[in-house]
């Protein structure tokens, strides 16, 4: 079945460092990927998303590109903030008889110093 | 416009007790989600509903767990009777309509079987 397969955590960076956080994906046909994020006391919200090969999905300076040939979808941030401090998933949607079935990695928990 | 609802927030309960979830999402969103997000892993679909109807439950243990959605709107999980190993966060989430892809996630309920 389809997987998302995410970088352990936690990411400790200091403000201001540069972000990455992987993730690839095994999935038959054509998924789209995105990145929700959980604030601490929060539920998830979409963060970014992208729905065919090569295309880029960007937010609050958050990038992701979708890479079809390396099956990943890397989440970037040039420079972090404190307020970035939050859990990341990565997830896929694959169609599946009409309707559009979530499957979710297990989160990187990313903890920002000031 | 007002977001996922769930209720109760929290809730403790005995092994073998049993339980109930109530989610309300979006108003006009067809497609409703129950996740069951275990502490340290991303949120596992249980059953996915497109208007009152089920498009996907394989993830579900019918011979504990059941849900419904009788006129399309809101939703209740059940769990009868609950183990220790039901202990985690259970999600629901909602989209725009048939076909979208993008989640909008309630707040959880926070479920502890001791």
């Amino acid at each position: 079945g389809d997987s998302v397969t995410q970088m352990e955590g936690p990411v400790t960076l200091s403000e201001e460092a540069f972000l990455t956080i992987n993730c690839t994906y095994t999935a038959t046909g054509y998924p789209s990927l995105f990145w929700y994020v959980q604030y601490p006391g929060e539920g998830l919200q979409l963060l970014l998303k992208a729905t065919k090969a090569d295309d880029k999905g960007s937010n609050k300076g958050f990038e992701a590109t979708y890479r079809k040939e390396t099956t990943s979808f890397h989440l970037e941030k040039g420079s972090v903030q404190v307020s970035d401090s939050a859990v990341y998933f990565c997830a896929l949607s694959a169609a599946s008889g009409g309707s559009y079935i979530p499957t979710f990695g297990r989160g990187t928990s990313l903890i920002v110093h000031p | 416009e007002a977001g996922v609802a769930q209720s109760p927030r929290y809730k403790i309960i005995e092994k073998r007790q049993s339980v109930a979830f109530w989610c309300n999402p979006i108003s006009g969103h067809a497609t409703l989600y129950w996740y069951q997000q275990i502490l340290g892993q991303g949120p596992k679909l249980l059953i996915q509903f497109q208007n009152n109807g089920v498009v996907d439950d394989s993830q579900l243990p019918k011979d504990r767990f059941s849900a419904e959605r009788l006129k399309g709107v809101d939703s209740t999980l059940k769990i009868q009777p609950a183990k220790l190993e039901d202990s985690a966060v259970y999600l629901c989430a909602s989209t725009s309509a048939v076909g979208q892809e993008t989640q909008y996630f309630g707040p959880g309920t926070r479920l502890l079987v001791l």
